[in-house]
């Protein structure tokens, strides 16, 4: 069974530094996807970077980039120039090959100090 | 509005009454998708649509719960005897055609069952 595994509860950045936050996952299939999503307190699920299992590059997104290691299964996301702004809550994701239903991880809550 | 619109963003109800939640994908996209977020955990898959096939109902957790779409558009999530167990965050993505299939999420609508 396909799973996403975010072992940091809560994380803290100081202001301007940068910041990663962890995710693994496990699947049997070849072929897959991987997202990073923002919740701040709002609610809204706010898109922020996509890796396909294929993509032979990390993925960027202005300040964001996803680690990927395709071997160890982890697709962490680094925030680069940390923003007061940039705290929230964020997801790690793997569509399935099927269907495309997104599988979350339990979330990180990051804060981000001045 | 350009984004996925769910109504009610708030809806208080009694144990035993039926709810309906109204979701509005992004014009022209033909994947829809709804999933429930409890109180500090991730997103549970609930059910999904695409164009004509028949629904990916794998996620509904009882069959209080059932979903539709009508004219490929507008979807409208119902939970018949509201339990209490049923408060949560019920949130809607809808995705274009496209490899990625990225999903692009409403705000929600926060259901409390009392």
């Amino acid at each position: 069974a396909q799973k996403i595994t975010q072992t940091q509860p809560g994380m803290f950045v100081q202001e301007k530094e940068a910041v990663t936050l962890d995710c693994t996952y496990d699947t049997s299939d070849p072929s897959y996807g991987l997202f990073w999503y923002k919740q701040p307190s709002s609610g809204e699920m706010i898109f922020l970077i996509y890796q396909g299992s294929y993509d032979q590059q990390n993925a960027t997104e202005g300040r964001y980039s996803l680690n990927f290691q395709k071997a160890r299964k982890s697709a962490n996301l680094v925030i680069s120039a940390s923003q007061l702004g940039d705290s929230a809550m964020y997801f790690c994701a793997m569509r399935e090959v099927q269907g495309g239903k997104l599988i979350f991880g339990q979330g990180t809550e990051l804060s981000v100090k001045p | 509005g350009a984004g996925v619109s769910q109504s009610p963003s708030n809806k208080v109800t009694e144990k035993g009454k039926d709810v309906e939640l109204r979701c509005d994908p992004i014009s022209g996209h033909t994947a829809l998708y709804w999933y429930r977020q409890s109180l500090g955990q991730g997103l549970e898959f609930l059910i999904y649509f695409q164009g004509n096939s028949a629904p990916d109902k794998s996620g509904l957790p009882s069959d209080r719960f059932s979903a539709e779409r009508t004219g490929g558009s507008v979807s409208t999530l119902t939970i018949q005897r509201t339990q209490q167990e049923d408060s949560a965050v019920y949130l809607c993505a809808s995705t274009p055609r496209g490899s990625k299939n990225i999903q692009y999420f409403g705000a929600g609508t926060r259901l409390s069952v009392l």
